[in-house]
Parts: structure tokens; sequence; C-alpha cells
């Protein structure tokens, strides 16, 4: 069974730009999560989605947001971007709320 | 809210026994995961307690006393591979059921 798949795996934007990453959860998952990992900060959760419903959000701006499709595809949007927007945006599936989590290899987002 | 503690790093030998401490206080609570992550690369699980007591995988083991709010990630037989970080995370039943990670613990083998 293929794992969770997420595209870019890296990209570069500048400060202002607003950027559309991508998670293709394990087949039959329907729960998906995002979180940002800086060096800092650490991994912050940013939101989940099932069936197609936002269920949790942690405490980012609403620059950050988030979309989950009938397939349970789902996607993360931030817009004006800006430099501390720079980590790695990891994406994780799970077969439903609260199951164990097994996350994609990520996107690495650099903002200039 | 929920908090989560673990050291920041832990070095320990080849061949021999490290155990990765994660004390946590939430407002509820399912469980306790770890999982490991290699430079570079994602986050992948090793193991789940909802229960007190010892869940045995292969040379990883994790413990979980629900009373203390603590739990250990016991990593035997050490290998090379094995240096990476270490996450404990907690999913609580109250409110908001975020997943919360602990700040991670580099585990660095040496020779």
């Amino acid at each position: 069974k293929a794992g969770v798949t997420q595209t870019p795996r890296y990209l570069i934007k500048t400060r202002g730009q607003q950027v559309t990453l991508s998670c293709s959860p394990i087949s039959g998952h329907r729960s998906v999560s995002w979180y940002q990992q800086t060096p800092g900060q650490g991994l912050q959760f940013l939101f989940e989605y099932f069936s197609e419903t936002q269920r949790n959000k942690g405490n980012f701006p609403g620059r950050f947001s988030g979309r989950q499709f009938s397939n349970s595809r789902s996607e993360m949007n931030v817009s004006t971007l800006e430099l501390g927007d720079s980590a790695l945006y990891l994406c994780a599936s799970s077969l439903g709320l609260g199951d164990t989590q097994y996350f994609g290899p990520g996107t690495r987002l650099t903002v200039l | 809210g929920q908090s989560l503690e673990q050291p920041s790093e832990v070095t320990a030998v080849e061949g021999a026994i490290v155990q990765i401490n994660c004390t946590y206080q939430t407002s509820g609570f399912y469980g306790l995961s770890w999982y490991q992550q290699h430079d570079g690369g994602a986050p992948t699980f090793l193991s789940y307690n909802a229960l007190d007591g010892l869940e045995e995988t292969g040379r990883f083991s994790s413990f979980l006393s629900r009373s203390d709010s603590y739990g250990y990630l016991l990593l035997q037989e050490l290998q090379m591979k094995d240096s990476a970080s270490y996450f404990c995370a907690v999913r609580s039943n109250f409110g908001n059921e975020k997943l919360t990670f602990g700040t991670g613990t580099r585990l660095t083998i040496i020779p």
C-alpha cells in the first residue's frame, strides 16, 4: 500500500506570495492532519480534516487555510507569505479521528 | 491545554540500552504515541500506549503510567541507525482533540 504523498517536495517563494501544498493520504484513510515543523518550535499542529470538514484547528493565523476533497486528498494554502513561514510542512493521514497518524515526506518551504 | 516534556539530547553507546522519558500535562487523555524522525526525513510511527504498562515491538518498548502522566521509550541493542530524533505525542479527549508533540529528543549513538 502506498504511503502518504506530498507535492511539491521543495518550494521557494518570496514574501507576500501565496502557496498551495497538496497531500494524498494512504488509500482508505479519511483523516488528514497538517503540521508545521521548524527547528525552534518543533512540530506544531495546523489543522485536521475528516470527511471534507475541518475538525480541529491549531493556533495559527487565518493566512493558513486548508480543505479536503471527497477523495480525502487535502490541500493547505498560505497567503501573504512571511519569512517566518519557512518550514517543513508535514501531512499525516489516519483511518479516522484519533487513530495512528502516518506522515508524508513533507514539503520544504523557503520564503525569501 | 497540553504540554509535554522530554530531554533535548541523549547520547548512548552502540549495543547498549537507552530510555527516553516523556512527562505530559493534558486535559483528558487518549494515549501516548512515539515517533522517530531521521534528519531530513518524516516522522515514522513507533508505538502507542493507551493503557498502563509496557508495549514491546522488537528492540523498541514503550511504557505508560497514566497516574504519573509519564511514559518512556526504551531502545535495546542500539544500532548506529537509531541515531535520530524521537518525539512523544499525546491526544487528549477533551475539547480540541489535536495531537500535541513534545519538542523531541535527539539521540546520538556512538561506537
